[in-house]
């Protein structure tokens, strides 16, 4: 069964750059038979879909944060990564690292890493 | 891009309710609705994808319908276990989610 877990500071100061890993086990991010991607939750708020990266390296972003986002993998490590640029305060958020699962037409968010909190504050 | 909205947005039920959440997109979706049951804490966990169909290890109390801009959750015995917050998700243009429905305890 795969599994999913986020790392990386959980403090990162305004306008500075965050960063977070999510190493994949159980499976590898090599598969064509899924997306990896992020998803963030501000306190007490919804879920917010940020991007996500293919096998190929291919990448589709969340047009309201594209211009600060960059989504990369290292396949000889299994994990993917999120450089989120320039925050502030609004980026504050339980990060989340998830698979796409793509059955024909279907996509779905079916496993989840546990979350990893990121306060940006000075 | 296609917004969701979910109706209500809480409510209060007891152990044994039937219980039917709303959702709608601002454009037809077809069938590309997902839901998505999240306890505090925790990160999500996927019940319904393709609006209908139960992710394996769901509980048959689960249940999706619609199609094109309007979904229903509904479980139809509330269990203990079932009292989160629950969300709907589009899969027809990239993604996005709905706000929530929280669902607590009467």
């Amino acid at each position: 069964q795969v599994q999913l877990q986020e790392s990386g500071p959980g403090l990162v100061k305004p306008s500075q750059t965050l960063s977070l890993i999510c190493t994949v086990s159980g499976g590898s991010i090599s598969s064509g038979d899924y997306y990896w991607s992020w998803i963030r939750q501000p306190p007490g708020k919804g879920l917010e879909w940020i991007g996500y990266i293919y096998y190929t390296g291919s990448t589709y972003y969340n047009p309201s944060l594209r211009s600060r986002l960059t989504i990369s993998m290292d396949t000889s490590m299994n994990q993917f990564s999120l450089q989120l640029s320039s925050v502030t305060a609004a980026d504050t958020a339980v990060y989340y690292c998830a698979r796409i699962a793509i059955v024909g037409v279907v996509k779905k968010f079916d496993s989840w890493g546990q979350g990893t909190l990121v306060t940006v504050s000075s | 891009d296609i917004q969701m909205t979910q109706s209500p947005s809480s409510l209060s039920a007891s152990v044994g309710d039937r219980v039917t959440i709303t959702c709608r997109a601002s454009q037809s979706i077809s069938s590309y609705l997902n839901w998505y049951q999240q306890k505090p804490g925790k990160a999500p966990k996927l019940l319904i994808y393709a609006t209908s169909t139960l992710q394996s290890g769901v509980p048959s109390r689960f249940s999706g319908g619609g199609s094109g801009t309007d979904f229903t959750l509904t479980i139809s015995s509330l269990q203990p276990e079932d009292f989160a917050t629950y969300y709907c998700q589009q899969s027809y243009d990239t993604f996005s989610f709905g706000p929530g429905t929280k669902v607590d305890i009467k």
